[in-house]
């Protein structure tokens, strides 16, 4: 079975300060991995993906995720943050058993970034 | 690349009509279509996955007879809101997966998301 845990609800930091949104995941099968983020009332872009390449992904806006097997964790980081980050932002694993090719979301986290 | 659009942007209906809403993959041919569903503040629920001409597959607890899909072809879902309630209201967000157009076949693509206001 495949699920995702994200950790906080919501993280806040302050502008120019590193950024840290934990996830965990459980898969049944080598897993692919996805970050997105969702600004209001718009939808989901994506990030980043692990697709069982390196273990460090890099993507867009400074955003990079270190894939851990041991650990279960894929969790996003940036060295600093800026304003505009300030979004939800969701975890999502792909469920590889399935032939529809099912994607599992985390609850999300909102991150606020203060001036 | 690999863009998804859905229109309308947002609707407001009013309690007891039907709603269309339209997904559309415009520069690739989607085998799979997904409707999600997210209340504020929420993720994503999946709603139904569809397959260009087959019925669709709903998530349990989801209503077919109230959410309609139509898989119409690889570049075209519509998922239907029929007698619309308040408690429909909600912002809906389809994604494609796609086939030819696409260099991997696994990831979704998602559309903007469709802003549902039932008065």
């Amino acid at each position: 079975a495949q699920s995702v845990t994200q950790l906080d609800s919501h993280v806040s930091v302050s502008e120019g300060t590193p950024v840290l949104l934990r996830c965990n995941y459980s898969s049944s099968y080598s897993p692919s991995l996805f970050w997105y983020v969702q600004h209001p009332n718009k939808g989901l872009q994506l990030l980043l993906k692990y697709t069982s390449a390196a273990t460090l992904v890099k993507g867009i806006n400074g955003f990079e995720a270190e894939f851990k097997k041991s650990e279960t964790s894929f969790h996003l980081t940036k060295p600093s943050a800026h304003m505009s980050d300030a979004a939800e932002y969701f975890c999502v694993v792909l469920d590889r058993g399935s032939t529809l090719g099912r994607l599992y979301f985390g609850r999300g986290t909102q991150l606020t970034v203060w001036p | 690349g690999a863009v998804v659009s859905q229109h309308p942007s947002w609707v407001i209906c009013k309690s007891g009509t039907s709603v269309k809403i339209e997904c559309r993959s415009l520069d690739f041919q989607a085998t799979t279509m997904f409707w999600y569903r997210q209340f504020p503040k929420q993720s994503l629920m999946l709603m139904a996955t569809s397959n260009e001409g087959s019925k669709a597959t709903y998530e349990q607890g989801v209503e077919k007879d109230k959410f309609l899909i139509n898989h119409a072809s690889l570049t075209l879902s519509t998922l239907t809101v029929t007698s619309a309630h308040p408690e429909d209201s909600s912002f809906y967000i389809c994604s494609a997966r796609g086939g030819t157009g696409v260099s991997n076949s696994y990831e979704q693509y998602f559309g903007p998301g469709t802003r549902l206001t039932v008065t």
